[in-house]
């Protein structure tokens, strides 16, 4: 079964700068995976903001970016908001029976 | 202005039965790939199923696949999930979404609506 991990929790403090990052079990994340990521507030559906690794979406803030960063998929987001206080996860496409398999999110705090 | 309205969710006895459906609006329904996916009470988020434009390619996650289908209606802007044999661990929202263009998942979610399996 495959498994894309992200880390459980990162803190960081408003004007700076953070990476998330998102791995699959399966070996090295590539643009073939057309890596998206979504932000999710409390109580709040997710929402998009890039897709195919690094591109966004019109109602993406351009804080937002998204790479490859080694074997990963990365989001960085710089400069950090408060409002940007969120939970935020990565969905990975495979070629198989389940096409597309999201990470178990980051929490994201900022303090 | 892209509108995604899910309803049917409720609570359902173990082994049970429940049909969700998806509203949509705001766009050429029939364009575009739809997904369903769900996220249980404190949890991530689970890819649960897709459908291709005409409803001829459906995907399913590994947890659900033989328990679940899913089927659309263009003429009517409708999603369907249908969800047999639930379990415990089907209890979750049911979040409803639209795909941008090729390769593009989930660009456009709806509220969600709320199953719970529980005798």
């Amino acid at each position: 079964q495959t498994v894309v991990t992200q880390e459980p929790s990162l803190t960081v403090s408003p004007g700076g700068t953070v990476t998330l990052t998102c791995a699959s079990s399966t070996g090295a994340v590539t643009s073939a995976y057309y890596p998206s990521w979504f932000q999710q507030k409390p109580g709040q559906a997710p929402r998009a903001l890039i897709y195919a690794t690094s591109n966004k979406h019109s109602w993406t803030p351009a804080r937002f970016s998204g790479s490859l960063l080694g074997d990963k998929a990365a989001l960085t987001l710089s400069p950090v908001q408060p409002e940007d206080e969120a939970d935020y996860y990565c969905l990975l496409y495979y070629d198989g029976p389940q096409p597309w398999v999201f990470g178990g999110g980051t929490k994201l705090t900022v303090l | 202005e892209v509108q995604l309205v899910e309803s049917g969710g409720g609570l359902v006895q173990p082994g049970g039965s429940l049909r969700l459906s998806c509203a949509a609006s705001g766009f050429t329904f029939s364009n575009y790939w739809m997904t369903w996916v769900r996220q249980a009470p404190g949890k991530g988020l689970e890819w649960v199923a897709n459908i291709k434009q005409d409803g001829s390619f459906k995907s399913f996650a590994d947890s659900v696949r033989g328990r679940f289908t899913i089927s659309r209606d263009n003429a009517n802007n409708a999603l369907y999930l249908q969800m047999n044999s639930l379990r415990a661990e089907d209890s979750a929202v049911y979040y409803c979404a639209k795909a941008g263009s090729s390769y593009v998942e989930c660009e456009s979610w709806g509220q969600g609506t709320l199953v719970t399996v529980s005798s």
